[in-house]
């Protein structure tokens, strides 16, 4: 089975630049998450798309960050204008929404670095 | 805010036993304890969950202590690839959101 598949994988930009993710959840996967994860730190969560609906977005930065999940499948997350602070890697992962299980187990991808100089 | 304590790095020799203590002492009724590993640059990987009973995968075990205080994860034999950082989570179960502490950066020696 493929596993969540995330492009670029590293990208510089310039502060004030924009810049997009994109990101392929495994098929059949209706969760998609958003996290931004700065050296040193956890992974945090940014938005979580229940199908082509957003759960919860209450961390998003929504004056700069973006993201929708068009028709359900893949992703974008965008960042317009970028700062320094958002120097990160943003990890995408999806979970499927297994009827009456306790728990659905995130996968994850391997994440965009992001270097805003 | 993460509702867990974990020492910020552990080593443990390779071939044995690798134990990664975590602190959960509010922990509620209907909260699970999960346990996560992110190797460098990757991102987290699954590892094992448990309510109250221990539990045993063919990754690791958890053993969570009778009041559900804190729990222990349990590495059997630990190899260089399990170099990596563990994070210990706890959440309810319907409610997917993961809230990632620091983690517990462990280093196996050869």
């Amino acid at each position: 089975e493929a596993g969540v598949a995330q492009s670029p994988r590293y990208k510089i930009i310039e502060k004030r630049q924009s810049v997009a993710f994109w990101c392929n959840p495994i098929s059949g996967h209706a969760t998609l998450y958003w996290y931004q994860q700065i050296l040193g730190q956890g992974p945090k969560l940014l938005i979580q798309f229940q199908n082509n609906g957003v759960v919860d977005d209450s961390q998003l930065p929504k004056d700069r960050f973006s993201a929708e999940r068009l028709k359900g499948v893949d992703s974008t997350l965008k960042i317009q204008p970028a700062k320094l602070e958002d120097s990160a890697v943003y990890l995408c992962a999806s979970s499927p929404r297994l009827a009456g299980a306790v728990y659905n187990e995130q996968f994850f991808g391997p994440g965009t670095r992001l270097t805003v100089l | 805010d993460a509702k867990t304590t974990q020492p910020t790095s552990m080593d443990c020799a390779e071939g044995r036993a690798a134990n990664l203590p975590c602190n959960h002492s509010t922990i509620s009724g209907n909260e699970y304890v999960y346990w996560y590993r992110q190797i460098h640059s990757q991102g987290p990987q699954y590892i094992i969950h448990g309510l109250k009973n221990n539990e045993t995968n063919e990754m690791a075990s958890l053993i969570i202590t009778e009041d559900r205080k804190s729990s222990t994860l349990i590495l059997p034999h630990a190899t260089l690839r399990d170099t990596a950082v563990y994070y210990c989570i706890v959440r309810v179960g319907q409610d997917e959101k993961l809230t990632f502490g620091t983690g517990t950066r462990l280093t196996i020696i050869p």
